[in-house]
């Protein structure tokens, strides 16, 4: 089965600076995707960006980046130039192959707080 | 065009009532998806449809059941509600295959006492 970890509860970043958030994953399946969700105080499920696994190029999504490892199962995500409105709780996720569902296993989150 | 939305958004339960999670999309997606989400803790899922008329067991579905009822709508039964299932339930759809993203509702904050 896959799993999904973050092993980083807690994250603190000054305005404008940037933060690397961490998540490594486990998997059988050689095609696959990943997601880096948001989640503010409003409780909704924002999508950050996604990475397809044949896809080398690390996705990019305005301040927002990934650094995909796929060797070492590794996805981390990067946010430059950091802003208040950045300051939520962010979810890793792996989503299963088509044929079991997919599904999306979360990892345990990071709770980001951005200082003025 | 409302995306998902979930009905009610807060509910206080008391052991063993029972009570519906009603969902629905109106984005024709095929797939729809029951998490849980419990502090600490990513989102679980509990159940999911990948399509009309097929539903399957998640990663924790005890205390559970679903229903399909068409294509719009996906509904979340507690037949007998515990303390332990205290949590917020997100129910999410995507359009099929090889649409990547799950779209979320805004979610449903449930407490059994």
């Amino acid at each position: 089965a896959q799993t999904v970890t973050q092993s980083q509860p807690e994250m603190s970043v000054q305005e404008a600076e940037t933060v690397t958030l961490s998540c490594t994953y486990d998997t059988s399946e050689s095609d696959y995707y990943l997601f880096w969700y948001k989640q503010p105080p409003s409780r909704q499920m924002i999508l950050v960006i996604r990475q397809e696994a044949y896809k080398q190029q690390n996705a990019t999504e305005n301040r927002f980046s990934v650094n995909f490892q796929k060797a070492a199962k590794s996805f981390s995500l990067k946010i430059s130039d950091s802003q208040l409105g950045d300051a939520a709780m962010y979810f890793c996720a792996y989503r299963t192959s088509y044929n079991q569902g997919g599904k999306l296993i979360f990892g345990q989150g990071t709770e980001l707080s951005v200082k003025p | 065009n409302a995306g998902v939305t979930q009905t009610p958004k807060f509910q206080v339960l008391k052991t063993g009532q029972s009570m519906t999670l009603q969902c629905a999309q109106d984005m024709n997606h095929n797939s729809m998806y029951w998490y849980r989400q419990d502090p600490g803790m990513g989102l679980r899922l509990i159940y999911y449809s990948a399509s009309e008329g097929t539903t399957d067991k998640g990663e924790v579905p005890n205390g559970y059941n679903v229903s399909r009822l068409n294509k719009r709508e996906f509904s979340l039964r507690l037949e007998s509600a515990a303390p332990s299932q205290t949590s917020v339930y997100f129910c999410a759809s995507r359009l099929g295959q090889v649409i990547y993203e799950q779209y979320f509702g805004p979610g449903t904050r449930l407490t059994v006492t």
